[in-house]
């Protein structure tokens, strides 16, 4: 299994307070991704990292900040939390210089009350 | 714009029967496409991929088939068994402004009936 570690796995929290979910990887991938995955939506990318200091928009980036200042880390920041941003929170990495194959962390059970 | 699309949200089979997942795209500048499985409370676990220039790719039970004109693909799993009843996601990987993207579907839900 990749090396890839979420933390908090689960959180509630209160509508307008910061929240900072994070992921961690041992496997020196390049590529780092933030999903939420919600009942008839699948998995959809929030914002994704290309390197250090290195991030990119999703398809439902508003409402979302993002940093990676080490390859390991990569954060997910909700600014001031909505109850539509209830979701599981997914962390994947990749390497295409090694394959095209996506791993994924374990999830984030996030509710916002 | 849904780009990948699986228009079956479930799908229920018989054990040892035949397992059919489809996925459409709209995109014909995917390089690879990917299946994942996931089972409740954990993340997406990779299956099967398939890149963009062939049209099969097998290991051992799972098949994944791409028809390039069609944008379609479709997942086979012969035999079914019940350890097989998870959430089925397929996945386009395509490069845009020199960074690589994946796309999911919605996921289809395999159900299979011992």
């Amino acid at each position: 299994d990749a090396g890839i570690t979420q933390s908090p796995r689960h959180k509630v929290t209160e509508t307008g307070t910061p929240v900072t979910l994070r992921c961690h990887q041992t496997e020196n991938h390049r590529y780092m991704y933030w999903y939420r995955q919600d009942p008839g939506h699948g998995l959809r990318l929030i914002h994704y990292s290309y390197g250090v200091k290195d991030t990119d928009k999703g398809e439902v980036s508003d409402g979302y900040s993002v940093s990676r200042s080490k390859t390991e880390d990569f954060l997910l920041t909700l600014e001031s939390a909505t109850s539509s941003q209830t979701s599981v929170y997914f962390c994947a990495i990749s390497d295409p210089t090694l394959s095209h194959i996506q791993y994924f962390g374990a999830g984030t059970r996030l509710s916002v009350l | 714009d849904q780009q990948v699309k699986q228009n079956s949200p479930s799908l229920s089979v018989q054990e040892g029967r035949i397992s059919i997942l489809n996925c459409d795209y709209t995109n014909s500048m995917f390089d690879y496409f990917l299946w994942y499985k996931k089972y409740p409370a954990e993340g997406p676990t990779f299956l099967i991929s398939i890149s963009s220039i062939k049209d099969k790719n097998e290991d051992g039970r799972f098949t994944v088939f791409l028809n390039k004109s069609a944008k379609h693909l479709s997942l086979h799993i012969v035999p079914s068994q019940p350890g097989d009843s998870a959430v089925y996601f397929c996945a386009a990987v395509g490069r845009t402004s020199g960074t690589y993207k994946y796309i999911f579907g919605t996921g289809t839900r395999l159900k299979v009936l011992a």
